[in-house]
């Protein structure tokens, strides 16, 4: 079965200080991965996407940026942060193809004060 | 532009009475939608998805129908219970992987 890892599960950091949140997936091979924000409550607005190594395309970039070093590992970072970046950050993936599916991790909430 | 709506931002409801969650849904691409719940402090998890034309589908006594004629992808259920207090995102996929949520629906269920 496949499983994902997302780490830290919480953050509290001070604005202007870097961030790195990451993604694991095990039991696929191959994913299509990706990066949500959500602001308490609100909506899941899709941050990043990555179809293989090395290839990560931006669909908003609150000024964060993402890299896909393995398969399986997805990291999304800034090397300063802002308050606007506080909220809830999930990693996602799907298995391609027609599956059309996406399995969400448990997520990190992050607190930028 | 791609964009799905929902109308509700908040329903309140009594135990055990029938519920409607609304989405419309514009694109382009041939329609693929989705219904996500989301609990308290949690991920959102697939409830329902469809891409069939005026076919029911049902999971854990929720059911939708996607209606391309009016772009519509209502989520339903019967008799609903204090465990489906929860925020209910509507979903569409466009052609370039992007996947698009709508602002979510907060269900509160009361004794």
């Amino acid at each position: 079965a496949q499983t994902i890892h997302q780490w830290p599960v919480a953050e509290i950091k001070a604005v202007g200080s870097p961030l790195s949140l990451g993604c694991t997936i095990k039991g696929k091979s191959s994913p299509n991965l990706y990066w949500y924000w959500q602001a308490t409550g609100g909506t899941l607005q899709q941050l990043f996407y990555s179809i293989t190594v090395g290839q990560v395309e931006s669909v908003v970039q609150l000024n964060l940026s993402a890299s896909r070093p393995k398969d399986d590992q997805f990291i999304l970072s800034t090397e300063k942060l802002l308050l606007s970046h506080s909220g809830f950050y999930l990693c996602a993936w799907e298995a391609g193809g027609s599956q059309n599916t996406l399995y969400f991790g448990a997520g990190t909430r992050l607190s930028v004060l | 532009g791609d964009s799905v709506t929902q109308t509700e931002g908040l329903v309140t409801l009594t135990k055990g009475l029938p519920v409607m969650l609304n989405c419309t849904y514009q694109t382009t691409y041939s329609p693929f939608l989705f219904w996500y719940v989301q609990h308290l402090n949690e991920a959102p998890k697939l409830l329902l998805k469809s891409s069939t034309d005026n076919k029911r589908t049902e999971h854990q006594g929720f059911y939708a129908t996607l209606h391309k004629s009016s772009s519509s992808f209502h989520l339903q259920k019967s008799s609903v219970q204090l465990s489906d207090s929860a925020l209910y995102f509507c979903a569409s996929r466009n052609s370039n992987n992007r996947i698009f949520f709508g602002d979510g629906t907060q269900l509160v269920v009361k004794p």
